[in-house]
């Protein structure tokens, strides 16, 4: 079955350490996106990207980088100048207006 | 600005009892989606609505669309407890393929 899938489920993070959130789609989409969601709250763009080898900042980008070296791979990397990246982190895909956006069962990252 | 505005943003209700949740938008895109999140989950799509007086139903849930008033409601009837959950509406930004989110309204049924 198409579709999205993040990992790890859990991570830990020490500070001063980056980590590196996996996504991967076999939906054949173009356009892929990260978001970050605190408890009780909704969804923030970290970034997109809608080709390979090319994305854009969203409204929260500081503190994260990602890359889009295959289409069906979009890695989040959380830095250590994320003062705050405890969150739950979801990956979405867009492959058609009539369907929306497909989202990944999300990352929970927690720094300890 | 682009803003999609929902509204209750919290709802607590009775098994049994209808009601609206709200969805306002100011992007000039007709396309209109609605997503269900439970708790520590990621998002599922319920809803897409595409023109102008779209109406979609699935179960206890029927959602609809009118753009001239740039407004989506989604209607709950007879809510039942597995329906609690957070509801999210979310418009596109024209042709970015970008979605721009309402805050959410987080939903509880009561027995």
């Amino acid at each position: 079955d198409g579709g999205i899938t993040q990992s790890p489920k859990y991570l830990f993070r020490k500070e001063g350490q980056n980590v590196t959130l996996s996504c991967e789609q076999n939906l054949n989409h173009d356009a892929m996106y990260w978001y970050r969601q605190d408890p009780g709250q909704g969804l923030r763009l970290i970034y997109y990207s809608q080709i390979v080898n090319d994305f854009q900042k969203g409204d929260i980008a500081e503190g994260y980088s990602v890359s889009r070296e295959k289409k069906e791979s979009f890695p989040l990397t959380v830095t250590s100048a994320q003062k705050n990246p405890t969150a739950f982190y979801l990956c979405a895909s867009w492959g058609q207006a009539n369907y929306g956006y497909t989202f990944g069962s999300g990352t929970r990252l927690t720094v300890v | 600005e682009l803003k999609v505005e929902q509204n209750p943003l919290f709802l607590s209700m009775q098994e049994g009892k209808n009601y609206t949740i709200y969805c306002n938008y100011s992007t000039t895109s007709d396309r209109l989606y609605w997503y269900r999140q439970d708790p520590g989950k990621s998002l599922e799509s319920l809803f897409v609505l595409l023109s102008n007086g779209a109406v979609k139903q699935e179960g206890r849930l029927m959602a609809s669309l009118d753009t001239k008033a740039r407004l989506s409601t989604l209607h709950i009837t007879a809510a039942v407890h597995d329906l609690s959950a957070t509801y999210f509406c979310a418009s596109s930004r024209d042709s970015n393929y970008q979605l721009i989110w309402g805050a959410g309204t987080k939903l509880i049924i009561k027995p």
